[in-house]
């Protein structure tokens, strides 16, 4: 069955930098890909969306890719500042029958160090 | 509402209690999930509604949970007989039309079961 891997459980990094966070999943693309941001103690928040014949999205510092041959999307925060800190969640439809199951990764926890 | 409701907020039960959490969309939002999210750990699909109906029930962990969702708007998650693995927090989320428009979250139900 169709699986949604976060690429680590934490990733540090310095103020400034650029933070790179991986989703892959297993089997067939998605028509489209979510992204998410949860804080501690509160439900998640979206972010961006992605559909497969977008390579490329963005928003204020955000970019996500989409590479349905890689089956991969790539979460991009330029500038990252403290208050990035987070844990980011990609959410697809895992049937690949255009159902509407939207199921999350684990998430990857980043922490942005000033 | 300006938002999706989620009530009670938090809820200490005894094992082997029936209770029942409650999910209030945002208005107009067709699509109805519910996730449980144990401490630290990622997002578990539980259900969806499209409407009143549940063409997906596999992600409900046993027969003693059950959901419904009566006008297409107000959804009840009930779980009986609680165990104290059903200890987590309840996420309810809506969206306008499903998995590829973005879905609004709930701030959850913390259920503990003692």
């Amino acid at each position: 069955s169709q699986k949604i891997e976060q690429n680590s459980e934490a990733l540090n990094i310095q103020e400034g930098k650029t933070a790179t966070l991986t989703c892959n999943y297993t089997n067939y693309s998605p028509a489209y890909l979510q992204w998410y941001r949860q804080d501690p103690g509160r439900g998640p928040v979206f972010l961006l969306l992605i559909r497969e014949n977008e390579k490329e999205k963005r928003k204020e510092r955000l970019k996500v890719t989409f590479d349905t041959t890689l089956k991969q999307s790539l979460f991009h925060i330029t500038a990252s500042q403290p208050a990035d800190s987070a844990t980011y969640l990609c959410a697809l439809d895992i049937t690949g029958a255009g159902s509407y199951q939207l199921t999350f990764g684990k998430g990857t926890k980043l922490s942005v160090i000033p | 509402g300006a938002g999706v409701s989620q009530s009670p907020s938090n809820k200490v039960t005894e094992k082997g209690k029936d209770v029942e959490l409650r999910c209030d969309p945002i208005s107009g939002h067709t699509a109805l999930y519910w996730y449980r999210q144990s401490l630290g750990q990622g997002l578990e699909f539980l259900i969806y509604f499209q409407g009143n109906s549940a063409p997906d029930k596999s992600g409900l962990p046993s027969d003693r949970f059950s959901a419904e969702r009566t006008g297409g708007s107000v959804s009840t998650l009930t779980i009986q007989r609680t165990q104290q693995e059903d200890s987590a927090v309840y996420l309810c989320a809506s969206s306008s039309q499903g998995w590829n428009t973005e879905a609004f979250f709930g701030q959850g139900t913390r259920l503990t079961v003692v």
